[in-house]
């Protein structure tokens, strides 16, 4: 079964880091791009950032350039979100999300069931 | 930015009604448009890929439409469980936008 399960979501004050894992289980992890989208409190979904299957390759929205860097580990099959210089609006569900191809360009065909990072004083 | 706007925002209907959602968007897609469904409290799911190809495991009762900027899913014979929101995607153009959602209630 395929599956997704992220992990490291909490309150941190503005300004701090946090890095987000998601585990994936169940696929040929370097045959897929990943990315990770989020959901606002109410909100509707954002696509934050983005690595293709070989890693050559990422995007990162203009929200969060600068600040938040995907990256994936092909020796145990997990993808990381390092979000530095945190500001109350990344305050969110964050979604690890797989690719239906090599590239971020494909639809989004499994989902995790979500971390929460809440950016507050 | 591509803009995706999804029409209408909300839209009421009772169990057995055949449902029609828009997406257009700001400038041709071609057919990279994809389709989500996302019931509170739960992540989204994938409908429809490529404007028209029905995600495995997800019933016949939804179908989707359209290339460059028009765009349709339809759900032919609304059961309990479809009530939630839709939300479609672009992935034509970085930044691979959504729409606002439509957020499909009970009558």
């Amino acid at each position: 079964e395929v599956q997704l399960l992220e992990s490291g979501g909490a309150l941190v004050q503005p300004g701090g880091s946090l890095r987000l894992s998601c585990a994936a289980s169940g696929f040929t992890f370097t045959n897929y791009a990943m990315t990770w989208v989020r959901q606002a409190p109410g909100k509707g979904l954002e696509l934050v950032s983005g690595i293709s299957g070989s890693g050559a390759s990422t995007y990162h929205a203009d929200s969060v350039k600068g600040r938040f860097t995907i990256s994936r580990d092909i020796s145990n099959n997990t993808l990381y979100l390092q979000m530095d210089s945190l500001r109350a609006e990344d305050t969110a569900v964050y979604y690890c999300a797989k690719s239906r191809g090599l590239y971020y360009y494909f639809a989004l065909d499994v989902w995790g069931q979500g971390t929460t990072v809440t950016v507050s004083s | 930015d591509i803009q995706m706007t999804q029409s209408p925002s909300s839209l009421s209907a009772s169990v057995g009604d055949r449902v029609t959602i828009t997406c257009r968007a700001s400038q041709s897609i071609s057919t990279y448009l994809h389709w989500y469904q996302q019931i509170p409290g739960k992540a989204p799911k994938l409908l429809i890929y490529s404007a028209s190809s029905l995600q495995s495991g997800v019933p016949s009762i939804f179908s989707g439409s359209g290339s460059g900027t028009d765009f349709t899913l339809t759900i032919s014979s609304l059961r309990p469980e479809d009530f939630a929101t839709y939300y479609c995607q672009q992935t034509y153009y970085i930044p691979y936008t959504f729409g606002q959602g439509t957020k499909l209630e009970i009558k």
